[in-house]
């Protein structure tokens, strides 16, 4: 079965400093990986996914994340935090060997980006 | 496309009485998920959908709730009686295949008093 890690509850971080979510992984075949962010009283967004290919991915809003599978790792990045990034960040992973295996998230980690 | 539409969007009701949230995934998908997000437990799948098959149904609290996909284009979760403790934000989403991602509606907040 699949598992999701996040471990840490709230990342602080000064806005224009460089930012990073932590998310480590387990899963039995091959890891596909989603980073979701969720504003208050809303749906979870979509912000990027590593299937296959370059460890390091690019997605919406500036945020990027690099696949490290010695490491069972997928951390979100973005060189420049703003203070519209303060929200809840979902790590999740689905196992791409099992097809209709499903989404695992991650507890959250909530982003505060200080002015 | 709308995306993943959910009704109603919130809801009021009292302890004992029978509660249906309902969720029209993205055309085409085929895919379908129930979770549940409370401050104490998260993010909690509940059951999912493939094909409009229960796949796995391990995180369905208990009897009380059901959930049905009698269509690729709708799908309900059904508690009966429902309890405060049932009291949380119920999202549905879908996705197309297994390489991709899953888009969630906006949710329901139940609140059982």
């Amino acid at each position: 079965a699949q598992s999701v890690a996040q471990p840490e509850d709230q990342v602080n971080v000064a806005e224009g400093n460089p930012l990073t979510v932590k998310c480590t992984y387990s899963v039995s075949g091959n890891p596909y990986l989603f980073w979701y962010v969720q504003y208050p009283n809303r749906g979870l967004q979509f912000l990027l996914k590593y299937i296959t290919g370059d460890n390091l991915v690019k997605g919406s809003y500036g945020f990027e994340a690099e696949f490290n599978k010695s490491q069972t790792s997928f951390h979100l990045k973005k060189p420049s935090a703003l203070v519209s990034d303060s929200a809840l960040y979902f790590c999740a992973v689905r196992d791409g060997r099992n097809y209709g295996q499903n989404f695992v998230f991650g507890p959250g980690t909530r982003l505060s980006v200080l002015p | 496309d709308a995306g993943v539409i959910q009704s109603p969007r919130h809801e009021v009701t009292e302890m004992g009485q029978e509660v249906t949230l309902r969720c029209k995934p993205i055309s085409g998908h085929n895919s379908l998920f129930w979770y549940r997000q409370t401050m104490m437990r998260g993010l909690e799948l509940l059951i999912y959908f493939n094909n409009n098959v229960p796949i796995d149904d391990s995180g369905m609290p208990e009897d009380r709730f059901s959930a049905k996909m009698p269509n690729a284009s709708f799908s309900t979760l059904k508690i009966q009686p429902s309890e405060p403790r049932d009291s949380a934000v119920y999202f549905c989403a879908s996705s197309s295949t297994a390489y991709t991602e899953a888009f969630f509606g906006q949710g329901t907040r139940l609140t059982v008093v």
